[in-house]
């Protein structure tokens, strides 16, 4: 049973346009939420998080948007560049300060 | 500097094996993690451990043993492996406090023949 859900495998976005990518939780005990980005044969790196008490934190390019209602939560990378190319994950911690983890979504920049 | 660092990157064993997997972290985290990710590519919570607790997924074998040796260490044993404990074993930090961010070592792909 998924808790969190990326059902976007995929994603291809023109260099320097905006990259959304989503992400939806079915537990509504979540409390944090947190992006991650991976590289092929590295480990993922945090990228960016967002409490719940929140529904929207910024640094730099990157922003996360918190819709507690809807149990959904979305990142924007704006303008996207080729470094961005990677999976980025999606995690839910519980009230166990685990992290519960989405499938990715593979965003590929297009020069 | 690494750091968390996983040993080996690579491993390719036959069924029934025990084999072990590293891991260092030298950020001075109290927390560290195993996950494993499996072909579907979800990351799975194996372990956490500090200093004074072990929580345990209720889905990992008994097979899988976690081993602490001090902070900065926690290895993964793994007894009589089977084909379906192929997949990237993935460990990870964090210090609790100081923000809920995990810090993952680049992985160990077992592979099990």
């Amino acid at each position: 049973d998924q808790q969190v859900k990326q059902n976007s495998p995929s994603l291809s976005v023109q260099e320097g346009r905006i990259s959304i990518l989503n992400c939806d939780y079915t537990n509504s005990m979540f409390d944090y939420f947190l992006w991650y980005k991976k590289y092929p044969a590295e480990g993922p790196t945090f990228l960016i998080s967002i409490s719940s008490i929140k529904d929207k934190n910024e640094d730099g390019r990157f922003t996360v948007f918190l819709n507690k209602s809807a149990k959904h939560l979305s990142l924007h990378i704006v303008p996207s560049q080729p470094g961005d190319s990677a999976v980025y994950f999606c995690a839910c911690m519980d009230s166990n300060y685990q992290l519960i983890w989405g499938a990715g979504t593979k965003l590929i920049i297009k020069p | 500097d690494t750091a968390v660092s996983q040993t080996p990157k690579y491993l390719v064993t036959q069924m029934g094996n025990d084999k072990s997997i590293k891991c260092e972290q030298n950020l001075g985290h109290d927390t560290m993690y195993w996950y494993k990710q499996d072909s579907k590519k979800f990351l799975k919570i194996m372990f956490s451990y500090n200093n004074k607790e072990l929580i345990i997924n209720e889905t990992v074998p008994n097979r899988f043993s976690p081993k602490s040796p001090d902070k900065a260490h926690l290895n993964l044993h793994i007894n009589s492996l089977e084909l379906g404990d192929s997949a990237v074993y993935f460990c990870a930090s964090s210090q609790p406090g100081t923000g809920y961010e995990q810090f993952f070592g680049p992985g160990t792909r077992l592979t099990v023949l």
